[in-house]
């Protein structure tokens, strides 16, 4: 079946400018995650869906940073007046409904790479 | 706060030869531990998992993880590694130790086999 799709593969874009990002999750699949991958910096968390809501977003680094999830399946990452610092592989991730098989595992999209010039 | 520390940022082997990867984390409670692979130009990808029964875990392509508990550690092993296994590896634990909520990554290994 499909894995986790993410648009656009590339993006480049100014400084000062918004850009949004999308992830479709593996069909079925009730939570969505991003992270952030930066180089030497590992995967950082940044906000995890359940349906619709976000129970936890704390790992937003700044209000210019927004997501949403429609229908409890498509996400977009908004990222506002983009920064350099912005610049990194933005990864999305779903998992199913809590399982003794699933048990917390994540099923990783190919990610953006976005950079900020 | 939970963290996940990778003692190796890069490692350089020869193939045939042994692998360990450290890996440690910082949570006291039930914790599910994961170990992500990241091929060039691939995405993340699943190696293997533990949460629950028998601390040892296998995985694919021969790979093999630990988890000793008094420890805090889930070292990744594999007995001999071959030149198709360069690639980055990341360990992660699930923050709320159950079955949803976010991972938290280490920092990653970068391991490269010589041909």
């Amino acid at each position: 079946g499909a894995g986790v799709s993410q648009s656009p593969s590339n993006k480049v874009t100014e400084k000062g400018k918004d850009v949004e990002l999308r992830c479709d999750p593996i069909s079925g699949h009730t939570a969505l995650y991003w992270y952030r991958q930066s180089l030497g910096q590992g995967l950082e968390f940044l906000i995890y869906f359940q349906g619709n809501s976000a129970p936890d977003k704390s790992g937003l680094p700044s209000d210019r940073f927004s997501a949403e999830r429609t229908g409890g399946s498509v996400s977009t990452l908004t990222i506002q007046r983009t920064q350099q610092e912005d610049s990194a592989v933005y990864l999305c991730a779903s998992s199913p409904m809590p399982s003794v098989a699933s048990n917390g595992e994540q099923f990783f999209g190919p990610g953006t790479r976005l950079t900020v010039l | 706060a939970q963290s996940v520390s990778q003692h190796n940022h890069h490692v350089i082997l020869s193939e045939a030869a042994s692998l360990e990867l450290g890996c440690n984390y910082s949570y006291g409670g039930t914790v599910n531990l994961f170990w992500y692979v990241q091929y060039p130009g691939q995405h993340l990808q699943l190696l293997l998992k533990y949460f629950s029964g028998d601390p040892l875990v296998k995985g694919i392509k021969g790979f093999e993880a630990e988890f000793i508990k008094s420890k805090f550690s889930f070292n990744l092993r594999k007995p001999s590694v071959q030149w198709s296994d360069t690639a980055e590896y990341f360990c992660a634990v699930n923050k709320y130790g159950g079955s949803q909520g976010n991972l938290i990554f280490g920092k990653g290994t970068k391991l490269s086999v010589k041909p």
